[in-house]
């Protein structure tokens, strides 16, 4: 079956420092991933579309330059949380569209990030 | 604008007694409607969706799911829980297959 992977699965970080999460399709291209945000007992929050090789659409009210999203490879896109403060921790998902369409998206298994 | 609303924040259940997740949606046109359920330390996984025809929807681990348009609902059913079915469940609604909005979940708890 269809795999994502993202790594890490936990980063605990300084405020004011940057974090890269990344997002990988293991056994299929994708040239749509999507990143979510997840509180605790809240709902997914869809924050970007990201597309290879362009660039990332946000979603209303995510800061485009808080939250920098990198699609370089069919197989790969990184979110950079950058200058972090506390109110970014938070429960980070991926989830990637395969380029052969079966109208099905794959989630990761998320990154926990912690800010002191 | 899209919504989802699983009223049930946290369910427990037997083994072998039937599960029943609610689901209630606002959307604007006919909807795409999804059902996921994460595990711990695992990727969302999908059982099943609707965005079509019979609105008994089969899908994997026996779960089903029923559309009523009238009431804007889309609950998901198991005749018998297994211990393994204990996970948080996701309704998800959306105009295509990718553009989703998620309800907040369910914990399912299983009980011997």
């Amino acid at each position: 079956g269809a795999v994502v992977s993202q790594h890490p699965s936990r980063v605990i970080c300084k405020s004011g420092t940057s974090v890269k999460i990344e997002c990988r399709s293991l056994d299929f291209q994708a040239t749509t991933m999507f990143w979510y945000r997840q509180f605790p007992k809240q709902s997914l929050m869809l924050m970007a579309t990201s597309n290879e090789g362009s660039k990332a659409t946000y979603e209303q009210g995510v800061e485009k330059d808080k939250f920098l999203i990198n699609h370089a490879s069919l197989t790969l896109s990184t979110l950079t949380v950058t200058s972090a403060h506390p109110e970014d921790s938070s429960f980070y998902i991926c989830s990637a569209f395969p380029q052969r369409p079966n109208n099905e998206q794959f989630f990761g298994p998320g990154t926990r990030l912690t800010v002191l | 604008a899209q919504s989802v609303t699983q009223p049930d924040i946290h369910i427990t259940v037997s083994e072998g007694a039937s599960l029943e997740l609610r689901c209630n949606y606002s959307y604007g046109a006919t909807p795409y409607l999804f059902w996921y359920v994460q595990s711990p330390g695992q990727g969302l996984q999908l059982l099943l969706k609707y965005f079509s025809g019979d609105t008994l929807v089969q899908g994997i681990k026996g779960f089903e799911a029923e559309f009523k348009r009238s009431q804007s609902s889309f609950n998901l059913r198991k005749p018998s829980v297994h211990w393994s079915d204990a996970a948080e469940y996701f309704c998800a609604v959306g105009p295509n297959d990718y553009k989703l909005s998620f309800g907040a979940g369910t914990t399912v708890t299983v009980r011997a």
